[in-house]
């Protein structure tokens, strides 16, 4: 069975500090994905990682995908109050057509001045 | 561009009643479409897939059912609402990437 875990699973951080989201799976994958959700809202795409050593970055959002470890890590830099959320990360590990994500737990990140 | 959507966005039905969500997808055709629900403070499960009109694939047993009567359109039932059907329904559709865009969700609250 194909499990994702992330950590931490809560997370606060002051402003301007910077962490690490880790995310971990238990099966082969190439592709890895992070999604970003707000409070009472719908799961917005945040990065498609879609090859060994891929690194994608967005602002303060950094994610890299580490497929022979089975890791993708989701870096925040100078951490600002409009980063809270909570940050999911999926793998596709069915392959194939049906293109079934297995999610994360999800972090919830809050981000304190 | 693509676009998803879902409805109603709120519900508050009674213990027995049934259900209707629909989830319509614009700008794309042949879609895969998924249902998920979310329960409050936790992460997504995957209810039902779907790779075309009148395929269905449920992930796990439970008391909904899930339908595609046209291409772009997704609709998830049940004939006796149970409470803990309560939770936030989102429908997405999957890129040729896999990567999943999901709708604004239908929070449903069975009382």
């Amino acid at each position: 069975e194909l499990k994702v875990e992330q950590n931490p699973l809560f997370l606060s951080m002051q402003e301007g500090k910077n962490y690490t989201i880790y995310c971990n799976y238990s099966t082969t994958s190439d592709r890895l994905y992070w999604y970003r959700q707000d409070p009472g809202k719908s799961l917005e795409s945040l990065f498609v990682l879609l090859s060994n050593g891929a690194v994608k970055q967005e602002g303060r959002l950094m994610a890299s995908l580490d497929t022979k470890a089975r890791l993708s890590t989701l870096h925040i830099t100078a951490a600002v109050h409009d980063l809270s959320a909570t940050y999911f990360c999926a793998v596709d590990g069915y392959g194939g057509s049906q293109g079934n994500l297995i999610f994360g737990k999800g972090t919830k990140l809050s981000v304190k001045p | 561009s693509q676009t998803i959507h879902q409805w109603p966005a709120t519900l508050v039905q009674p213990v027995g009643s049934p259900l209707s969500l629909e989830c319509t997808v614009e700008g794309t055709s042949n879609p895969n479409l998924y249902w998920y629900r979310q329960a409050a403070g936790r992460g997504l499960q995957l209810l039902f897939y779907s790779v075309g009109i009148g395929q269905i694939s449920s992930e796990v047993p439970q008391n909904l059912s899930a339908s595609r009567p046209q291409d772009r359109q997704f609709i998830l039932s049940s004939k006796k609402l149970l409470l803990s059907d309560s939770g936030f329904y989102l429908c997405a559709w999957a890129s040729t990437l896999y990567e999943q865009y999901f709708g604004p969700g239908t929070r449903l609250t069975v009382t």
